[in-house]
């Protein structure tokens, strides 16, 4: 099945630069997806890019989308010690009612004060 | 907000036992819910997609009579992990897919089978 990949595999950056990650995947898809996990919780959802778009922004958060070159990037700005995390991409294929979701491996954020 | 819950949120059970986890959308109704399952440090892979009032749908490699799912109401699905060994220790989460919206995910149960 569809894998994405991800990197880095792991960030550490200083508290307020950006923090950028990208995504790539293999197959057509209907949208791509980031979300963040903190350690042993669930996942939140972070923003959705449909493939017909090209860059979201959502407060501190820019996604961009590439379909010709299969890739996504996320960047954070202003980084703050509570955006440590592991960061998800997950495309999306088939209906909106009934979409799969395939997830990349992830990049563990780490935010250092 | 859409909310998922997870019961339990951990569970450690000996090896061979079973072991059920429930997963609940408090305030929305969700024909479709999925189940995933997280080893450390890697990527959450689908199990098997529960759809309210028939059988789910399992992704290859995923043994069905080891993973039973029911979805027998339109906010409950339940997995069971049956006779559970301790390659079966992972995080499981669950998700709710409201019509119209992006899946919603529960906390995860993490499993530690002894």
């Amino acid at each position: 099945s569809q894998q994405g990949e991800e990197d880095p595999q792991a960030l550490s950056i200083q508290e307020g630069e950006n923090a950028t990650m990208n995504c790539s995947y293999k197959t057509s898809i209907n949208n791509l997806q980031w979300y963040r996990q903190n350690s042993g919780r669930g996942l939140v959802h972070l923003i959705l890019i449909r493939s017909n778009e090209r860059e979201k922004h959502s407060g501190r958060l820019r996604v961009t989308l590439d379909t010709s070159k299969k890739s996504s990037s996320l960047l954070i700005t202003a980084s703050r010690a509570a955006d440590t995390a592991s960061y998800f991409c997950a495309t999306g294929r088939g209906l909106q009612g009934a979409q799969k979701l395939v997830f990349g491996q992830g990049t563990r954020l780490t935010i250092n004060p | 907000g859409a909310v998922v819950s997870q019961h339990p949120s951990r569970v450690i059970c000996k090896s061979g036992t079973s072991v059920k986890i429930e997963c609940r959308s408090l305030d929305f109704q969700a024909t479709t819910m999925f189940w995933y399952r997280q080893f450390p440090k890697q990527s959450l892979m689908l199990m098997a997609t529960s759809n309210e009032g028939s059988k789910a749908t399992y992704e290859q490699g995923v043994e069905k009579d080891k993973f039973l799912i029911n979805h027998a109401s339109l906010t409950l699905s339940t997995l069971t992990v049956t006779s559970a060994h301790p390659e079966d220790s992972s995080f499981y989460i669950c998700s709710a897919l409201p019509v119209g919206h992006e899946q919603f995910f529960g906390p995860g149960t993490r499993l530690t089978v002894l």
